[in-house]
Formats: structure tokens, C-alpha cells, sequence
């Protein structure tokens, strides 16, 4: 199966700040099938990126996703109070599907 | 705009089956495929599997062994059972639509197990 790498594991940055994640696949994931959610405690996941790199329904421009083969990035171009959040990475090229552990990033 | 809400007991004894259902409202279950995810406490998601409407599955090799899963598009629900638990099997139990990434998720639901 394709193990999903996240790091940091933690992020704690300032409001308008610049969020870097990233997600690291253990094999190549095919036609970049790689999807973001954002998950805040007590909720479901959200998608914020699918396809790597397209944004889904209602996600504010901020959000961006980008790469391919292994390595692949959420960025966050400035923070705010509610992006203060859990992000995980998932890839559906090959299954079984799998998740990354996650990345907390923390609004100082 | 489809809801998702999973039903079923939040404690279940070691060896034995849990049972959760995954109940459809302001749409129908026919049509998509519908999949089921969980969480143990402090750790990442993992896929459980997929079910078609029309019963096709596919399910996470690690949990193939001990995984049902099943459709009822007469009451536009789907189900889950996962037999000979343990306490790894403790999490939170999430429905989602979708084969493959997911726009459209229930609440969750907690399921600890513990004689």
C-alpha cells in the first residue's frame, strides 16, 4: 500500500502568514490522485484540494495544492483565525486508499 | 444538500460485532458509492471500504478478513459490520459518498470497546 508521509507534524505560525505542508508519498501516486481535507476538533474532514491541485466547492482562494509522483504541498498563502486546523492528505491512485497522520497547524 | 448520519451502538465487547448504520437524507443512495472511514483516538484516518448501491465492495485488505459491508437502497442506507473486535478497532466511525475522495461525510460516531 502507499504510505503517505506528513510533516511537520506541527505548524505554528502567525495570522497572515505563509502555511507550508507537505505530503510525501511512499510510491508514485498515479494521475495525481491526491486529495487535502481540513479537519477541526469535534468534526468530519473537509476537502479543501483534489486532484492535487483543484480546489474543491467553496474553498477560499488562500488554499492552494500543488505537485506530483511523490511530493506534494498545501499551502496556505495567508492565515487566519479559522484555518487553525488538523490537514490531512489522501491519495485514491492505488488502493487500498490511504491517509497521511496529519498535520496541526497552530495560529500563535 | 445530502446528509449523512451514522447510528449504532458506542460500545461493543472485545470478540464480538460491531454493527453501525449510515443513514441517507435529502438525496438517494442510488447511483454513488458510499464508504466508510475511522479515526482512533489521537491518530490519522483510515479507509475501511466502498460499497456500490448495487453491493460491489472493496475493502481494506488489513480489515478484509473481518469486514461486511452492505446497502439497502429501500430504506437509502448503507452498513457496516466488523466482527472479532478488539481494542484497536476503537474509534470514531465516519460514512462518506464517494469512491474515492469525499465532499459529503456524516457527523461520526464513537465506538469504544471495552468488556
Amino acid at each position: 500500500e502507499t504510505v503517505l508521509t506528513q510533516s511537520p507534524g506541527t505548524l505554528s505560525l502567525s495570522l497572515g502568514e505563509r502555511a507550508t505542508l507537505s505530503c510525501r508519498a511512499s510510491q508514485s501516486v498515479s494521475s495525481s490522485y491526491l486529495v487535502w481535507y481540513q479537519q477541526k476538533p469535534g468534526q468530519a474532514p473537509r476537502p479543501l484540494i483534489y486532484g492535487a491541485s483543484t480546489r474543491a466547492t467553496g474553498i477560499p482562494d488562500r488554499f492552494s495544492g500543488s505537485g506530483s509522483g511523490t511530493d506534494f504541498t498545501l499551502t496556505i498563502s495567508r492565515l487566519e483565525p479559522e484555518d487553525s486546523a488538523v490537514y490531512h492528505c489522501q491519495q485514491y491512485g492505488s488502493s487500498p486508499w490511504t491517509f497521511g497522520q496529519g498535520t496541526k497547524v497552530e495560529i500563535k | 444538500q445530502v446528509q449523512l448520519q451514522e447510528s449504532g451502538p458506542g460500545l461493543v465487547k472485545p470478540s464480538e460485532t460491531l454493527s453501525l448504520t449510515c443513514t441517507v437524507s435529502g438525496g438517494s443512495i442510488s447511483d454513488y458509492y458510499w464508504t466508510w472511514i475511522r479515526q482512533p483516538p489521537g491518530k490519522g484516518l483510515e479507509w475501511i471500504g466502498y460499497i456500490y448501491y448495487s453491493g460491489t465492495t472493496n475493502y481494506n485488505p488489513s480489515l478484509k478478513s473481518r469486514v461486511e459491508m452492505s446497502v439497502d437502497t429501500s430504506r437509502n442506507h448503507f452498513s457496516l459490520k466488523l466482527n472479532s473486535v478488539t481494542a484497536a478497532d476503537a474509534a470514531v466511525y465516519y460514512c462518506a459518498r464517494g469512491r474515492s475522495w469525499y465532499a459529503y461525510w456524516g457527523q461520526g460516531t464513537q465506538v469504544t470497546v471495552s468488556s
